[in-house]
């Protein structure tokens, strides 16, 4: 089974700290995705990558930055956290684009907490 | 990619039939229409896939019209265990970000 682990399930930051939720995936993916969920508001896509080094903005990428130096794991970095960034994240990673199985698989989330 | 319309929220009675439409009016020739399941408290999991007519597997089916600008996923038979929120996406095999929105959640009842 595919497997997405996220270093921690809660985590507690104080406002103006520069935190890093960490994600690893060990299938091979060449995609990898970090989404924050809100109530009432659904996934949101932060960032993706496609492949080592490679990026790109989601939908709200603002406050956030992210890190992919090895193919299995994918970092997001809040530069400095605030209290609008108290969500869950979520990390996913995939097969490239066009391939038979795109299937998203996602980590258990991790819910960050910024005081 | 595609944008997507569906329910926000919908009641079930344990044992019925429950159908979920999901409108994508602007679905293009190569998009598949994809359906996620999200447990509270967990991340989303792949249900089902499928491009036209009907798809079906050990957990449900899915009902695409000759048009493709709607899909219907349908959970045969729920349980409170069915309890979830459910995604629809467009688009997942011609583009690379996968888009969930707010999803459909869907509340089974004894």
């Amino acid at each position: 089974d595919v497997k997405v682990t996220q270093s921690s399930r809660y985590l507690v930051k104080r406002t103006g700290e520069k935190v890093f939720l960490e994600c690893v995936q060990d299938m091979d993916h060449e995609n990898m995705f970090w989404y924050r969920q809100d109530p009432g508001l659904g996934l949101r896509l932060i960032y993706f990558s496609y492949d080592v080094k490679m990026k790109e903005k989601g939908d709200i990428p603002e406050g956030y930055s992210v890190s992919r130096e090895k193919k299995e794991r994918f970092s997001l970095i809040l530069e400095s956290a605030s209290t609008n960034q108290t969500s869950m994240y979520l990390c996913a990673s995939s097969l490239r684009q066009g391939s038979p199985n795109t299937e998203a698989f996602f980590g258990q989330g991790t819910r960050l907490t910024v005081v | 990619l595609a944008k997507t319309t569906q329910p926000i929220s919908m009641d079930s009675y344990e044992g019925q039939e429950v159908n979920i439409t999901c409108s994508h009016n602007n679905i293009a020739t190569n998009d598949y229409i994809t359906w996620y399941q999200q447990f509270p408290s967990q991340g989303p999991r792949f249900i089902i896939q499928g491009y036209k007519t009907k798809v079906t597997n050990e957990v449900a089916s899915l009902f695409i019209p000759a048009d493709r600008k709607s899909s219907t996923l349908s959970l045969p038979r729920v349980s409170l265990s069915d309890t979830a929120v459910y995604y629809c996406l467009v688009g997942v095999r011609t583009g690379n970000q996968f888009y969930f929105g707010t999803g459909t959640s869907l509340t089974v009842i004894p």
